[in-house]
């Protein structure tokens, strides 16, 4: 598709139950970025990546969280143990990578996120 | 490290008149700056970027102003929309390629 896409939309969890988010970037897109946006609240960095490299994971908050991307496209983000106040949207990105001078957005394009509620 | 503020939360306006978005930032090394609106159930969408070494850029129907000296960045819409209605974000890129940081969100409301 044209966009980035995440799947599920919406993912209720029992606390301690295991997670998995899953991002598809958009096709050739080098960087891949994950954030958490809390209700109400701006996104925040948790991890990126370039092609199958995990450059920066310094946003994860726990050893419970860990991304992938092992043939340098299709992203997931595991959460182990889920707990209350990880209920949030997670949310993907992608861009070409790189710095693209003299465009603008450095090519981040957002998909719609997947909202997780746990109960 | 960076952090990003924005000074209201919400801001309602009519349609027609201009609206003002403001942001702080803290990191005066900081030199790429992004504003995104965000509708409810989606993701951050694109509105308009600056760098550095410019104070103002316009885009069709908005302006993002730069002060670097007071390290303040604003969002200008012109004769605003009920499309408009959104929650805004101004993002700072932490390095070059790398993580944005975003502030907390200005919520526009747009009454008809």
């Amino acid at each position: 598709g044209a966009g980035v896409s995440q799947s599920p939309r919406y993912k209720v969890a029992k606390r301690g139950q295991d997670v998995a988010l899953r991002c598809d970037p958009i096709s050739g897109h080098v960087s891949l970025f994950w954030y958490q946006q809390a209700l109400g609240q701006g996104p925040e960095f948790l991890t990126y990546f370039q092609n199958e490299a995990q450059l920066d994971k310094s946003g994860l908050p726990s050893d419970r969280f860990f991304a992938e991307r092992p043939e340098g496209s299709v992203s997931t983000l595991k959460i182990q143990r889920t707990q209350q106040e990880d209920s949030a949207v997670y949310l993907c990105a992608s861009s070409l990578g790189g710095r693209t001078r003299g465009r603008g957005n450095y090519g981040y394009t957002f998909g719609s996120g997947t909202r997780l509620t746990v109960v | 490290g960076e952090s990003v503020g924005l000074h209201l939360p919400t801001l309602s306006v009519q349609e027609g008149d201009n609206s003002i978005i403001n942001c702080a930032y803290s990191n005066s090394a900081s030199d790429y700056f992004i504003w995104y609106k965000q509708e409810s159930g989606k993701g951050p969408q694109f509105i308009i970027d600056i760098r550095s070494n410019m104070d103002k850029r316009q885009g069709q129907r908005v302006t993002v102003l730069l002060n670097k000296t007071v390290k303040h960045l604003s969002l200008q819409i012109a004769a605003t929309q009920p499309g408009d209605s959104a929650v805004y974000f101004c993002a700072v890129l932490y390095n070059q390629g790398g993580k944005l940081i975003f502030g907390q969100g200005t919520e526009l409301s747009v009454k008809p």
